[in-house]
């Protein structure tokens, strides 16, 4: 079936620094939807996104769909302690059975 | 207040017994879903349902069974013949599924089911 690759698995940054996580498919994907799940906790929606190219950014966080919709990037700038967590992606199908396939997840540990 | 509503939050088993996790939502969702999440391996889907009466396997659903005879609900029976039950579980709901785009998952809070 479809699978959504997410790399890194896990990383560490000092606070300030920069953190990209990277999904990518083999295969074209419908849509990327991006979670949070911080330690001890359930993933929260982020954001969706649908078009080709698309950028979205919420404040610190700026998130991006290739060009052929088969990549997607979560890049957070200046991080704190309070982006700590694992960042999901996840690709929903349109219409239909609209299964919902997670990527692996990258864990952030941000070091004060 | 609306939301997701997974029962219990801790459960202990021992090896043999069946045991059904609960999820209710009042979110008015046609689409519910469970899935697993077992350290360093992400969220693996069990079972979805896209209305009632009906629901589809997902890529882990061997062990496990769903009903959906209620829009609220759609409990989770983990049964003796999954292999190693021992994992968190998260419930999760959405609007769907006829919207396009596909709309966002509401997640419970989770049910650690671990067996002795």
């Amino acid at each position: 079936g479809q699978q959504v690759m997410q790399i890194p698995q896990y990383q560490h940054v000092q606070e300030g620094e920069d953190f990209t996580t990277y999904c990518n498919s083999s295969t074209t994907l419908s849509n990327i939807q991006w979670y949070k799940q911080r330690p001890g906790g359930h993933p929260v929606f982020l954001i969706q996104l649908v078009k080709s190219g698309e950028v979205k950014k919420q404040k610190r966080l700026t998130f991006q769909f290739g060009e052929a919709k088969k990549n997607s990037s979560l890049h957070i700038t200046a991080t704190q302690t309070t982006d700590v967590g694992t960042y999901f992606c996840a690709e929903r199908l349109n219409g239909g059975y609209q299964k919902v396939t997670f990527g692996i997840g990258t864990k952030l540990q941000v070091i004060p | 207040d609306g939301g997701i509503t997974q029962s219990p939050k801790y459960l202990f088993r021992k090896e043999g017994q069946n045991v059904t996790l609960s999820c209710e939502q009042n979110l008015n969702h046609d689409a519910m879903y469970w899935y697993r999440q077992d350290p360093g391996q992400g969220l693996r889907l069990i079972y979805y349902s896209q209305i009632v009466n009906d629901f589809q396997k997902g890529d882990i659903a061997e062990g496990y069974s769903v009903s959906r005879e209620k829009k609220e609900s759609f409990p989770l029976t983990v049964t003796s013949a999954q292999k190693n039950p021992t994992a968190f579980y998260l419930c999760a709901s959405s609007i769907g599924p006829r919207t396009v785009p596909a709309g966002e998952l509401f997640f419970g809070e989770g049910s650690r089911l671990t067996v002795l």
